[in-house]
């Protein structure tokens, strides 16, 4: 069963806009990853935010993580036709577990 | 360093064969994951091998089994092929002793049984 839900479940907006992408999940977790994956191909790992960590930045992307709310956002700034892809949470449960449980991911178009 | 590499990359079986597949990890990485990713259930955990172990496995039954070389390399094989087994199979590496928790996707095997 997933771990993680995600909203909404596809996005579309214009190129330049924010995207925002939401992500819950159900037990406590070690760590939490967000994941891209274009046109069914492998997943490339974007941010890694742990469970004592509140925001984290990597170049155009911010992720927050709620510890009491069991929830996690994905921004995008500055959107790009390049960013379309399918987006993903997955969550670590516990340290060295090496078993990402995965939410059913976000569909992200960006219009030109 | 080269990323990790799947063969094959497709591959179309009928229902009943088995299959093999390939995954060969990033240099250094002792850990390899294998993950199946379907439109109606998403990607979902099979198992992890660590130095030759099977560390962590999934909720999948018996016919979905794997192992790992001494270069880490792993596959998996499944056996008495059902329609349902049609899937992306993705596996991903990372070093696995908790120094890194990301963990590096190939570009995965697309099984279609028919």
């Amino acid at each position: 069963s997933q771990q993680g839900e995600e909203d909404p479940q596809a996005l579309s907006i214009q190129e330049g806009e924010n995207a925002t992408m939401n992500c819950s999940y159900k037990t406590s977790i070690n760590n939490l990853q967000w994941y891209r994956q274009n046109s069914g191909r492998g997943l490339v790992h974007l941010i890694l935010i742990r469970s004592n960590e509140r925001e984290k930045h990597s170049g155009r992307l911010r992720v927050t993580l709620d510890t009491s709310k069991k929830s996690s956002s994905l921004l995008i700034t500055a959107s790009r036709a390049a960013d379309t892809a399918s987006y993903f949470c997955a969550t670590e449960l516990f340290q060295g577990a090496q078993k990402l449980v995965f939410g059913q991911g976000t569909r992200l178009t960006i219009n030109p | 360093k080269a990323g990790v590499t799947q063969t094959p990359r497709y591959l179309i079986k009928t229902r009943g064969q088995q299959v093999t597949l390939s995954c060969s990890p990033i240099s250094g990485h002792r850990s390899v994951s294998w993950y199946q990713q379907t439109p109606g259930q998403g990607l979902q955990f099979l198992f992890e091998y660590f130095s030759e172990t099977q560390r962590n496995k999934g909720n999948f039954p018996g016919r979905f089994s794997g192992r790992q070389f001494s270069n880490s390399r792993s596959e998996m094989n499944v056996s008495t092929l059902e329609l349902g087994d049609s899937a992306l199979y993705l596996c991903a590496s990372s070093p696995g002793d908790g120094s890194s928790y990301e963990q590096y996707f190939g570009p995965g095997t697309r099984l279609t049984v028919t």
